[in-house]
């Protein structure tokens, strides 16, 4: 079975410039959750998404969006880059149970120059 | 709020070297613990997890119990290899937190042939 993809894996934006990130969960798993790390640092949770809705919204400026469609699949976008947005998108998915663990993709590399 | 707490690293051992990373923490209710692991340049994995009080996870020769009286869930591995040289991170759910991750620092582990 496949795993959790993102694409794209690597990204380079100028400072301004908006992007969308793309992750698509794991067979039959109906929740998707957005973390970004910076480089020498934990996870910081952005969003969880389940069944389409927003369930959880972390500490993020209103520039930070997301969205969850009718296969799961997910995308997160972000406006009016800055450099300090220069890190690493991971997505996770789960079945949704209470406690079930998280399942993360590869991550998406994001440079903002 | 809940919190995870590990030992700071960076962690340097010996190839065959016994292994311990400790992680408390603090929290609400009957949260599930996980202990993931980064490759460098790599997303994250799910390395092992525990549900409930007594449980043990176990994979890969690693293995980690959750002790509700010590409020702790400490990585522990017999006899590391060159290939375990990752930065692991401990980490809890709790159904009444929206589902989030709540994370570690991180620990990174380096092991020398």
């Amino acid at each position: 079975d496949a795993g959790v993809t993102q694409s794209p894996t690597h990204l380079i934006k100028t400072r301004g410039q908006h992007v969308t990130l793309r992750c698509s969960p794991i067979s039959g798993h109906k929740s998707v959750s957005w973390y970004q790390q910076v480089l020498g640092q934990g996870p910081q949770f952005i969003f969880q998404y389940y069944e389409k809705e927003e369930r959880g919204r972390g500490n993020f400026p209103d520039r930070f969006s997301a969205r969850q469609f009718p296969n799961y699949s997910s995308e997160l976008n972000v406006n009016a880059l800055l450099l300090g947005d220069s890190a690493l998108y991971l997505c996770a998915s789960s079945i949704g149970q209470a406690n079930s663990p998280l399942h993360f993709g590869n991550g998406t590399r994001l440079t903002v120059t | 709020g809940d919190s995870v707490t590990q030992m700071e690293g960076p962690v340097t051992l010996s190839e065959e070297a016994f292994l311990t990373i400790n992680c408390t923490y603090t929290a609400t209710g009957y949260p599930s613990l996980f202990w993931y692991v980064q490759y460098p340049g790599e997303g994250l994995q799910l390395l092992l997890k525990a549900t409930k009080a007594d449980d043990k996870g176990s994979n890969k020769g690693f293995e980690a119990t959750y002790r509700k009286e010590t409020t702790s869930f400490h990585l522990e591995k017999g006899s590391v290899q060159v290939s375990d040289s990752a930065v692991y991170f401990c980490a809890l759910i709790n159904a009444g937190n929206n589902r989030k991750l709540i994370w570690g620092l991180g620990t990174s582990l380096a092991v020398n042939p």
